[in-house]
């Protein structure tokens, strides 16, 4: 799997966007990016993925560059309630059955 | 997205006994699920893939005879620690894959399993 590169933590206001980088500059033309986020002592939730196209769904959007070697999570309203540990993890698309690596992800902290 | 569940969700044992995790997808069926085992302050660890009807897979350095899986049917998979120690205290996390994502092949995870042997 190609191997991921977040910051460690980040913060953000209550209210404004959250933007979360990731690079995959070794990523495959059949891998997807996902990302998922962990609340404390609670299991991983996933919130989207994406292969080229940038992705919208209920809790977040995804924005992948034409390139594909980074990605963006933006939450469009950063709530308390958002504050965890956000992973992002490229896998391949054929890849049935085999499990996700988890690498140390993002801190995000949402202020008051 | 789709529903997995753990039973319980947190335990407390006496060291030298058992415990036995459930983890079931409630809205899908799962032919392959997976354990994971997460230490504070760390990130999950594979611990092994389970499979419907077959043995499970097993990561390097982790023993098959003391956290034994199995995979009864296509919505359950249950982890046993065996002669369970203070060391095996953790939080054990499932997850099972969904096939109604196809080439995606999302996967969603239990809300986790708080073990603490005493």
């Amino acid at each position: 799997d190609a191997k991921t590169t977040q910051p460690p933590s980040m913060d953000c206001a209550e209210g404004r966007a959250a933007n979360l980088p990731c690079n995959h500059s070794t990523i495959s033309g059949n891998e997807y990016v996902y990302w998922y986020r962990q609340i404390h002592s609670q299991g991983p939730q996933y919130i989207i993925h994406g292969l080229k196209n940038n992705e919208t769904n209920e809790m977040a959007s995804l924005i992948i560059t034409e390139d594909r070697k980074s990605s963006t999570l933006i939450l469009p309203h950063a709530t308390l309630r958002d504050t965890a540990v956000y992973y992002c993890i490229v896998r391949p698309s054929d890849n049935y059955g085999q499990n996700f690596v988890f690498g140390p992800g993002t801190r995000l902290s949402v202020l008051p | 997205g789709a529903v997995v569940s753990q039973h319980p969700s947190r335990v407390i044992c006496k060291s030298g006994t058992s415990v036995k995790i459930e983890c079931r997808s409630l809205d899908f069926q799962a032919t392959t699920m997976f354990w994971y085992r997460q230490f504070p302050k760390q990130s999950l660890m594979l611990m092994a893939t389970s499979n419907e009807g077959s043995k499970a897979t097993y990561e390097q350095g982790v023993e098959k005879d003391k956290f034994l899986i199995n995979h009864a049917s296509l919505t359950l998979s249950t982890l046993t620690v065996t002669s369970a120690h203070p060391e095996d205290s953790s939080f054990y996390i499932c997850s099972a894959r969904d096939p109604r994502t196809g080439m995606a092949d999302t996967q969603y995870f239990g809300p986790g399993t708080r073990l603490t042997v005493l």
